[in-house]
């Protein structure tokens, strides 16, 4: 699987947009990229995932660049409990069970 | 929604005894996975099963075994616990299909050795 760097922590307005950078640039064609997030003392959380096309769903929207060598998670109006633990997951979507393998993430804190 | 549901949110256990983790999912996933989660080391996959009675290796399995009886149904067992395997212990279940990859997970079991 492709390596991700993601920064160590932010910071975002309670109500404002937070916005979660991943870079990936050795992904291949075959790789798709994922987004889990990880609450204090909770287990792992699946946000959203895509290829080449930006996702959207209730929870996120993930932005990937044309070369897909990066990708931003955007939680549209933070709130206090988006606070967390965020992984960007880059993963080969082949057949049968693959383990996950989450890196340090970026720790982001909404500020009220 | 998905749920995965762990037997025990907190567990206290001495040196030696014989430990049972279950975890339960009510999505019909055909892959069920263990991981533990200790702070530096992230996630670490233990075993998964991508069918009934099916089991495969992950990275630590040594001091571990699993059962699948049932599709819905994946145990961690612990033979004779030590304190080396004082940890956050997390289940995960996903189907196979490619497009349906993702892994949800539950609420973790935290296990103290003593």
């Amino acid at each position: 699987d492709a390596k991700t760097t993601q920064p160590p922590s932010m910071d975002c307005a309670e109500g404002r947009a937070a916005n979660l950078p991943c870079n990936h640039s050795t992904i291949s064609g075959n790789e798709y990229v994922y987004w889990y997030r990880q609450i204090h003392s909770q287990g792992p959380q699946y946000i959203i995932h895509g290829l080449k096309n930006n996702e959207t769903n209730e929870m996120a929207s993930l932005i990937i660049t044309e070369d897909r060598k990066s990708s931003t998670l955007i939680l549209p109006h933070a709130t206090l409990r988006d606070t967390a633990v965020y992984y960007c997951i880059v993963r080969v979507g082949s057949q049968g069970a693959q383990k996950l393998v989450f890196g340090q993430g970026t720790r982001l804190t909404i500020n009220p | 929604d998905v749920k995965v549901t762990q037997s025990s949110r907190y567990l206290v256990k001495r040196t030696g005894e014989k430990v049972f983790l279950e975890c339960v999912q009510d999505m019909d996933h055909e892959n069920m996975f263990w991981y533990r989660q200790d702070p530096g080391l992230g996630l670490r996959l233990i075993y998964f099963s991508y069918d009934v009675k099916m089991k495969e290796k992950g990275d630590i399995p040594e001091g571990y075994s699993v059962s699948r009886e049932k599709k819905e149904r994946f145990s961690l067992i612990l033979e004779s616990a030590s304190t080396n395997q004082t940890s956050m212990y997390l289940c995960a279940s996903s189907f196979t299909g490619a497009a349906r990859r993702e892994q949800y997970f539950g609420p973790g079991t935290r296990l103290t050795v003593t």
